[in-house]
């Protein structure tokens, strides 16, 4: 059973900290790696994509990746409330994405 | 702008009723999907398809089926409701083009509610 997993929170942090979202999986073999975001009612809103160890920024966000950890994590520069939403970390593993459940971020002004 | 989207947008049945949630996207995309999503359980995949002629099993595809009309549709049914299958119901799509990546794009989904 491919498992992907992220502390549920809430995470609460103040507007213009930086918030800080990690996810673990288990199949060795993955290999994309995705973060997406979420408002309460709303579709999956892909964010970013990472492939290869290390970082990758994108303006505020920047994926980071330890394969050898099995481990990715989103960092969110100056968080805004606006960025309060679930953040779903998804793996690729072989044809299809196994999704964890999601990080409730709360940004508060 | 080229979309993914979903109808109905929200429906409630009966136990024991036939539904049929379709989607339909314009992105050009080979590969479509349908997943359910329930609170604290992240999405789950039902069924996939990466071609109109193929059609693959998911995670949690009892009690669901599906038809890929054409490429740019693909329909969930319902042959019939069980309350447990309350939940939202998100379509997704991605290009062979990418398939390495597979980033994967969402419709708007469909709640669903079984009494």
């Amino acid at each position: 059973q491919k498992e992907v997993e992220q502390n549920s929170g809430p995470l609460s942090v103040p507007e213009g900290a930086i918030a800080s979202l990690n996810c673990t999986y288990s199949d060795r073999g993955s290999q994309s790696f995705f973060w997406y975001r979420q408002y309460s009612g709303k579709s999956p809103e892909l964010i970013m994509s990472i492939y290869s160890n290390g970082d990758k920024e994108d303006g505020r966000f920047t994926a980071q990746l330890n394969k050898a950890s099995q481990y990715v994590s989103l960092l969110i520069r100056d968080s805004q409330p606006s960025d309060s939403a679930t953040y779903l970390c998804a793996v690729k593993a072989g044809n299809m994405l196994t999704f964890g459940g999601g990080t409730r971020l709360m940004v508060k002004p | 702008d080229a979309d993914v989207t979903q109808t109905p947008r929200n429906r409630i049945t009966k136990t024991g009723k036939r539904i049929m949630l379709e989607c339909s996207q314009t992105k050009g995309h080979d590969r479509m999907y349908w997943y359910r999503q329930d609170p604290g359980l992240g999405l789950r995949l039902i069924y996939y398809s990466f071609d109109v002629k193929d059609i693959n099993k998911g995670e949690i595809s009892d009690g669901y089926s599906v038809s890929r009309q054409a490429q740019a549709k693909f329909s969930l049914s319902l042959e019939s409701a069980i309350p447990n299958q309350t939940a939202l119901y998100f379509c997704a799509t991605s290009d062979t083009r990418f398939g390495y990546y597979n980033e994967q794009f969402f419709g708007p989904g469909t709640r669903l509610t079984v009494l």
